[in-house]
């Protein structure tokens, strides 16, 4: 299995720009998870997704982040517009969760995002 | 609201020496508990997973780690640490009825050769 596969692994842009970060989990995998980790907050989780529905967004800063989930193979989260506090890796990870269970989660390489 | 303290920002240790990482929980229940590293660069690879049973648990790369519930605990250990193990460790909570997990801030840790 390939993983979670996130792209990009890298995104410079401007203040101001859009920023759209993909995320595929691992195939069969029912929840689907959005964690951004900065010096400053650590690893804090934005949103979550189980069977493709967005469970708990409380994570989310603002309404300039925004994540969708259209199918179980494909997520995004997006940025906009993006400012220079939102420099941070944004980490995507997956699971298999049993009803009233849970499991390991399974993490992507991250993308490093820089907003200049 | 469960949450997960690591006292220890930072730790030093010589190649071969003993390690031990602290982890204090907070939660009324028995949560799941999850020990992560982190390699420069890189995403997170779980090294071990405490559900239910047995306190002691063996996780991969010749780490363990003990669930002591008296003292809110779930510490990392590995009798003699290599090179290779230099990285940050997360210790992470989780409960019944939310998947996601809750981290601790880390443990860095540095192998003097």
């Amino acid at each position: 299995d390939a993983g979670v596969i996130q792209s990009p692994r890298h995104e410079v842009t401007e203040m101001g720009q859009e920023v759209t970060l993909r995320c595929k989990p691992i195939s069969g995998h029912n929840s689907l998870f959005w964690y951004r980790q900065t010096m400053m907050r650590g690893l804090e989780l934005l949103i979550y997704f189980n069977n493709n529905v967005p469970i708990d967004d409380s994570g989310m800063p603002e309404d300039r982040f925004s994540a969708k989930m259209p199918n179980a193979s494909f997520s995004t989260l997006k940025i906009q517009p993006s400012e220079p506090r939102d420099s941070a890796v944004y980490f995507c990870a997956s699971s298999l969760d049993l009803a009233g269970g849970m499991d390991e989660q399974f993490f992507g390489p991250g993308t490093r995002l820089t907003v200049l | 609201a469960q949450s997960v303290t690591q006292p220890d920002i930072h730790i030093t240790v010589s190649e071969g020496a003993s390690l031990e990482l602290r982890c204090n929980y907070s939660y009324g229940a028995t949560p799941y508990l999850f020990w992560y590293v982190q390699s420069p660069g890189q995403g997170l690879q779980l090294l071990l997973k405490y559900f239910s049973g047995d306190t002691l648990v063996q996780g991969i790369k010749g780490f363990e780690a003990e669930f002591k519930r008296s003292q809110s605990s779930f510490n990392l250990r590995k009798p003699s640490v290599h090179w290779s193990d230099a990285a940050e460790y997360f210790c992470a909570v989780g409960v019944t009825g939310r998947r996601a997990l809750t981290f601790g801030s880390g443990t860095r840790l540095q192998v003097q050769p």
